[in-house]
């Protein structure tokens, strides 16, 4: 299985701040990376797919790029609502993995 | 807009067989290019990928789980469900339906259902 490792585990920012999130993949996916937002006790959202292309009805404040094994999820000013755990998938090969998830809290 | 939810005990006994069911709604699970899975998250934990069927009836599993395993659909329900055999638990989770882009990308999920396996 690919393994995915998301870094921080858990980070601390305050509303309006610009946030950055990492993933690597234990081998190369190209492009195939998936970003998940999920609330407690809620399912997880797709934000992102494709390592870039936002899903629909997703805020443009959120962004993602990489390819390979590095990537990055971007908030850009940060909002109230955006405090969760996000978890990154690869959608390479079976079986699909994710990240442990990096939980953004309010500092 | 597709609508998944999840139905089946919430309680199981270690060794027997889960079962949960998911109805679909808003979408027929016939459809050509969807796929349909079931994801499982532990308790205060992370996400795990069980398997998918695909709307032709082709069948994907995680290998780490693939002998206990079966996802099948009935069409004329527009229903999917999943059955995992010899639990212990370590299968303790709330359990996801889902719908997949090919690729597994999960762009619909249903609300969750936590089943616990104990005696």
């Amino acid at each position: 299985d690919i393994q995915m490792t998301q870094s921080p585990s858990s980070l601390s920012a305050s509303v309006g701040d610009r946030v950055t999130l990492t993933c690597r993949a234990s081998q190369s996916i190209s492009t195939s990376l998936n970003w998940y937002q999920q609330k407690p006790g809620r399912a997880p959202n797709l934000l992102i797919y494709g390592a870039s292309s936002l899903q629909s009805g997703v805020p443009s404040r959120f962004s993602g790029s990489g390819s390979g094994t590095d990537f990055i999820l971007t908030i850009s000013g940060l909002q109230p609502e955006d405090f969760a755990t996000y978890y990154c998938q690869h959608s390479s090969i079976t079986p699909p993995t994710f990240g442990q998830g990096t939980n953004v809290e309010v500092k | 807009q597709l609508q998944l939810q999840e139905s089946g005990p919430g309680l199981v006994k270690p060794s027997e067989t889960l079962s949960l069911t998911c109805t679909v709604s808003g979408g027929s699970i016939s459809s050509s290019h969807h796929y349909w899975g079931w994801i499982r998250q532990p308790p205060g934990k992370g996400l795990e990928w069980i398997g998918s069927i695909s709307y032709a009836g082709s069948t994907y599993h995680n290998p780490s789980l693939k002998s206990r395993v079966t996802i099948s659909a009935d069409t004329s329900k527009n229903q999917f469900s999943l059955r995992l055999s010899s639990v212990t638990a370590a299968d303790t989770a709330v359990y996801y339906c889902t719908e997949e882009r090919a690729g597994t990308i999960v762009d619909y999920w249903g609300q969750g259902r936590l089943v616990t396996v104990s005696s």
